[in-house]
């Protein structure tokens, strides 16, 4: 079952506006990761947070966790057409297995 | 360092059949885990090893199983395939253990059943 639910679905943005991913969970959890997946290829880790962190960045990326919300988001800046892909948000709770979410495509036009 | 490897690439069987998928973890990582990415279903955990053990097995039925050997490479099986069972097969390796850092993963094998 998808413990992560990404939002939106899709986004479509211009090059050089930045663009906004959100996330919620269902159940506690002991960190919340972001990847990326370039057209049906490999995932690729962008950033974890721990459930006691509340923000973290990364170059261009920046994550927030609200746990009592249990939501999540990511945030990257300044857009490139390099950055179009899948984006995914998975959850760790201490149960040796990641529970993603279904992810949200990104667009990023030149 | 070289990175998480999977063989065969793509893979193409018929109902009925089998088939075996072997993924070689980065040098120095213990664990591996799998999951099956559709596009219904998105990215589902099938299960995860570390220095041989399972310790963890999602949601799928037996005719999906799994090993890791002493080296840490690990292979997936799955028997008695059904159109359903066409997907994109990740592995991933991790220092700590799934779910507990990141995760680094493979490429995937594309299997497709007819």
């Amino acid at each position: 079952s998808q413990q992560g639910e990404e939002d939106p679905q899709a986004l479509s943005i211009q090059e050089g506006e930045n663009a906004t991913m959100n996330c919620s969970y269902k159940t506690s959890i002991n960190n919340l990761q972001w990847y990326r997946q370039n057209s049906g290829r490999g995932l690729v880790h962008l950033i974890l947070i721990r459930s006691n962190e509340r923000e973290k960045h990364s170059g261009r990326l920046r994550v927030t966790l609200d746990t009592s919300k249990k939501s999540s988001s990511l945030l990257i800046t300044a857009s490139r057409a390099a950055d179009t892909a899948s984006y995914f948000c998975a959850t760790g709770a201490g149960s040796y297995q990641l529970t993603f979410g279904k992810g949200t495509k990104l667009s990023v036009i030149p | 360092k070289a990175g998480v490897t999977q063989t065969p690439r793509y893979l193409i069987k018929t109902r009925g059949q089998q088939v075996t998928l072997s993924c070689s973890p980065i040098s120095g990582h213990r664990s591996v885990s799998w999951y099956q990415q559709t596009p219904g279903q998105g990215l589902q955990f099938l299960f995860e090893y570390f220095s041989e053990t399972q310790r963890n097995k999602g949601n799928f039925p037996g005719r999906f199983s799994g090993r890791q050997f002493s080296n840490s490479r690990s292979e997936m099986n799955v028997s008695t395939l059904e159109l359903g069972d066409s997907a994109l097969y990740l592995c991933a390796s991790s220092l700590a253990g799934t779910g507990a850092d990141e995760q680094f993963f493979g490429p995937g094998t594309r299997l497709t059943v007819l």
